[in-house]
């Protein structure tokens, strides 16, 4: 079946570029996705980014898809402490999400 | 702007009792979909629906059930709950298949 990979965990300073990757498996996956989730939430739609784009910028956000390699990141510039909790990527396989495990991203003062 | 709302936020089940997960959502959206989240494995897909009426199965169905009689009510049942279905759940919703999805703040389900 499909599958998504992430590592699982990432720490990083306050103020330092955080990047977290992920790959899959579905190259014909239309839409991928960016979720984060604070503990004790849902999940929030952060950014996508469609097959046909490398990149998408989105103020301190950056998503950059390597389609040939089926992989996608996410760097985060400046990171706060309030970026620390799960980033989960998800991609879109015939109509349906599939989730990768998630990252926990922690971040230090 | 209330989006998906899950009720109960909390629940403790014994061993073979049976409940339902509430999920309502008042965005007008044709897609809603339940998702367990255990530690370690992401979110895995129980069950979806593409609108009122239309149910499918997800990546791990067995062991709960659903139906969709309104746009805005996606309830999930467990029938006789068993150990191995104590986990967090999520509630989703989308305007159609695949676009992104919003999510309820969970149900946090222990079975004993």
């Amino acid at each position: 079946g499909e599958d998504v990979e992430q590592s699982l965990f990432l720490s990083v300073r306050e103020g330092d570029s955080s990047v977290i990757n992920c790959t899959y498996t579905d190259s014909s996956s239309t839409y991928l996705y960016w979720y984060k989730q604070e503990p004790g939430a849902g999940l929030q739609l952060l950014t996508y980014i469609f097959s046909n784009m490398d990149m998408k910028q989105d103020q301190r956000l950056t998503v950059l898809l390597n389609k040939k390699d089926k992989h996608l990141s996410l760097r985060i510039a400046d990171t706060q402490t309030g970026d620390s909790a799960i980033y989960f990527c998800a991609e879109r396989y015939t109509g349906k999400l599939i989730f990768g495990q998630g990252t926990t991203l922690q971040v230090k003062p | 702007n209330a989006g998906v709302t899950q009720t109960p936020k909390f629940q403790v089940l014994k061993t073979g009792q049976s409940m339902t997960l509430q999920c309502a959502q008042d965005m007008n959206h044709e897609y809603m979909s339940w998702y367990r989240q255990d530690p370690g494995m992401g979110l895995r897909l129980i069950h979806y629906s593409v609108g009122a009426g239309i149910t499918d199965q997800g990546e791990v169905p067995n062991g709960y059930n659903v139906s969709r009689s309104t746009t805005e009510d996606f309830p999930l049942r467990l029938l006789s709950a068993a150990p191995s279905q104590t986990s967090v759940y999520f509630c989703a919703s989308s305007p159609g298949i695949g676009q992104p999805q919003h999510f309820g703040d969970g149900t946090r389900l222990s079975i004993l």
